[in-house]
């Protein structure tokens, strides 16, 4: 199982630029989110999935879409990327919602600039 | 509203010294207590987790001790090596898909 997957690892963005940050597992996991990961601040949940076609808002989801085709894949749209949103991001995924291991992928280390 | 103290931000011990990190929730209902530990460069990974039913959970030179009425819990980390030496979360969780991080604990292992 190659488990929790993101790509790219690393992307610079000018402010007001779209991108796509692909997210997918193998583990056939019915629940997965998203986090950003900011310094002195933790990892802050931005959106999250219960199965394929359900996804509902986090913490801190503004600026951010997802949606949830298929069970494997989650992946998160930047709509107009704002400097606010220079972030490390890691994409979850567990059995179950809640007192469930949690895995995380190797995250993608985003700048906007 | 909900948060998670975690203290220190970084900690320094010698090789074969054990290491404490703690943890303070304010959310009385939270009922799932999981560490994670990250390495320069990965995501996140679960080292041992605690539910609010028991008071302390071992695994080989890790443990969790939970004090429900304090609303505290801590990571302890025996006979130290330096690999170790990572960034260590708490989180706590009322069971439901929010989970409340703490801020981390930078941990070097001094060879």
């Amino acid at each position: 199982n190659a488990g929790v997957t993101q790509t790219p690892k690393f992307q610079v963005l000018k402010t007001g630029q779209s991108m796509t940050l692909q997210c997918a597992q193998d583990m056939n996991h019915e629940y997965m989110s998203w986090y950003r990961q900011d310094p002195g601040m933790g990892l802050r949940l931005i959106h999250y999935s219960v199965g394929a076609g359900i996804t509902d808002q986090g913490e801190v989801p503004n600026g951010y879409n997802v949606s949830r085709s298929t069970t494997e894949d989650f992946p998160l749209r930047l709509l107009s990327a704002a400097p606010s949103q220079t972030s490390v991001y890691f994409c979850a995924s567990s059995y179950g919602v809640g007192g469930q291991e949690q895995y995380f992928g190797p995250g993608t280390r985003l700048t906007v600039t | 509203g909900e948060n998670v103290e975690q203290h220190p931000s970084t900690l320094s011990v010698q090789e074969g010294d054990s290491a404490v990190i703690k943890c303070t929730y304010s959310d009385s209902a939270s009922n799932y207590f999981p560490w994670y530990k990250q390495e320069l460069g990965k995501g996140p990974q679960l080292i041992i987790d605690i539910r609010s039913n028991v008071g302390e959970k071992k695994d080989q030179r890790i443990a969790v001790t939970l004090n429900k009425t304090a609303k505290h819990f801590s990571l302890h980390i025996t006979e130290t090596q330096p690999e170790d030496s990572a960034v260590y979360f708490c989180a706590a969780s009322r069971g439901t898909y929010k989970y409340i991080f703490g801020t981390g604990t930078r941990l070097k292992v001094l060879a």
